[in-house]
């Protein structure tokens, strides 16, 4: 069963801690990214990579980190210098990077992870 | 800034109307435009992307992508109690590695 897993569904942290979030695709999927959806908000790009042991940061990436040992695991570190962590957080991932000239594909979401830190 | 702008509703229609869901772009380099439904506390699922001007119909969706105009929109036939979500336009440009998302337009199909 092809898919993207997160886990866990729900994370509650308490301030000051690190808390690592998981992401796993067995979709063969080269390009791999992590977002935050805060309410009434869009979507905001945290980190992308678009092959393996290679990353890049997005539009919010302060506070965050992340690594790409395998191709199908992109775990996002949210640390405790990230201000507002609570949120519910995207991990998503397309066949091969966006950006390529002439090449389009499309992007896919996993079930996401709402961390709530306290 | 790449903005793409979404009335964010609420937007009720009558079950078996259409609904029309509009967006807009700025920059002029977009080249793929993507549709999600987002259900309340679950993850964005694609629905419809298009790439070139015109339309794309797909059962009961159709996108409608105007480039001069900067204006992707998504209309829904016949729509349904089961299409009440929230839908996000999406857009990715030449050369780039993001996707770029709107805040969302909140549907409500009234039964």
């Amino acid at each position: 069963d092809g898919g993207i897993t997160q886990s866990p569904k729900y994370l509650f942290r308490k301030e000051g801690q690190n808390v690592t979030l998981s992401c796993e695709q067995n979709l063969n999927h080269d390009a791999m990214y992590w977002y935050r959806q805060d309410p009434g908000q869009g979507l905001r790009l945290i980190y992308y990579s678009q092959i393996v042991n290679d990353f890049q940061k997005g539009d919010i990436a302060e506070g965050y980190s992340v690594s790409r040992e395998k191709k199908e695991s992109f775990p996002l570190t949210v640390t405790s210098a990230q201000k507002n962590p609570t949120a519910f957080y995207l991990c998503a991932s397309s066949p091969t990077p966006l950006g390529l000239a002439g090449v389009r594909y499309e992007q896919y979401f996993g079930p996401g992870t709402r961390l709530t830190v306290t | 800034q790449k903005e793409v702008e979404q009335n964010s509703g609420p937007l009720s229609v009558p079950e078996g109307a259409i609904a029309s869901l509009n967006c807009t772009y700025s920059d002029r380099g977009s080249q793929s435009f993507f549709w999600y439904r987002q259900y309340s506390g679950k993850s964005p699922e694609l629905i419809m992307f298009i790439y070139s001007n015109g339309d794309k119909e797909d059962g009961r969706f159709t996108a409608q992508l105007n480039k001069a105009s900067q204006y992707v929109s998504l209309l829904i036939r016949d729509s349904q109690p089961s299409d009440s979500a929230t839908y996000l336009c999406a857009v990715n440009i030449v050369g780039g590695n993001q996707f770029y998302f709107g805040t969302g337009t909140s549907l409500t199909v009234i039964p």
